[in-house]
């Protein structure tokens, strides 16, 4: 079980809003910046969003990130088909001596 | 053009050692770090350690922590991670990533193809 939670799936038809949830602790999501990757089956994984809500060049503004606490959110507005895959939620974590932390994921399926 | 490459597929048996590569190509290799992420079969992510190529700090997973060495070469652009004393539970897509190189918890923005690793008797 991971110590981010995402949920583990998530739907939506073409053009509709989606967003998906991060939860953590002050230890990790809390005291520190949240990054999200797009992982499409059978290949690695891509930087989405990173610093919370900035976007690497060519990730398409469709994409923002969000942070509240020790909570943070991925918003996809006007889904696409190609925006069908895993989503996870990675953030340094304090304790333990340091360690980064990744969601468990949630695969998101354009209806 | 900026990537990664990694070497090819390994199968070990249980209680042997592995050592995968990741070849930078494209941006000043000691400029950066390397983080290493894995991936077993069907699960998330999970990440393995990080090493700064700029001062050769390095940081590891608890899990794997004393059966893990990372390590990189700048002449030839090349980050290594070993893995030791092998079990099935370490049975994974081995990645490796460009990563902050004071920041281990930095944004991964470059990720090599991915190298399978299956621990079998």
């Amino acid at each position: 079980q991971s110590v981010l939670t995402q949920p583990p799936s998530a739907s939506g038809t073409p053009g509709q809003r989606v967003t998906i949830s991060c939860s953590g602790s002050t230890s990790n999501i809390g005291d520190n910046d949240i990054n999200w990757y797009q992982q499409i089956p059978g290949t690695a994984p891509k930087l989405l969003i990173y610093r919370i809500n900035q976007r690497p060049s060519g990730v398409p503004d469709r994409f923002s990130g969000s942070k509240s606490g020790t909570s943070a959110s991925l918003a996809i507005s006007g889904l696409q088909s190609e925006d069908e895959a895993v989503y996870y939620c990675a953030a340094w974590d304090d304790n333990l001596d340091g360690r980064v932390l990744f969601g468990g994921g949630t695969k998101l399926t354009v209806l | 053009q900026v990537q990664l490459v990694q070497s090819g597929a390994e199968v070990k048996k249980p209680g042997a050692s592995v050592r995968v590569s990741c070849k930078a190509a494209g941006y000043t290799f000691n400029s950066y770090g390397i983080t290493w992420v894995r991936q077993a079969p069907g699960q998330g992510l999970e990440w393995v350690g990080w090493i700064s190529v700029y001062d050769g700090e390095t940081k590891y997973a608890q899990k794997v922590q004393g059966r893990v060495t990372i390590t990189t070469d700048i002449p030839t652009t090349t980050a290594y991670m070993e893995l030791r004393s092998l079990t099935s539970d370490d049975t994974a897509v081995y990645y490796c990533a460009r990563a902050d190189y004071g920041d281990p918890g930095d944004a991964f923005d470059i990720w090599g193809q991915g190298t399978l690793v299956t621990v079998s008797s």
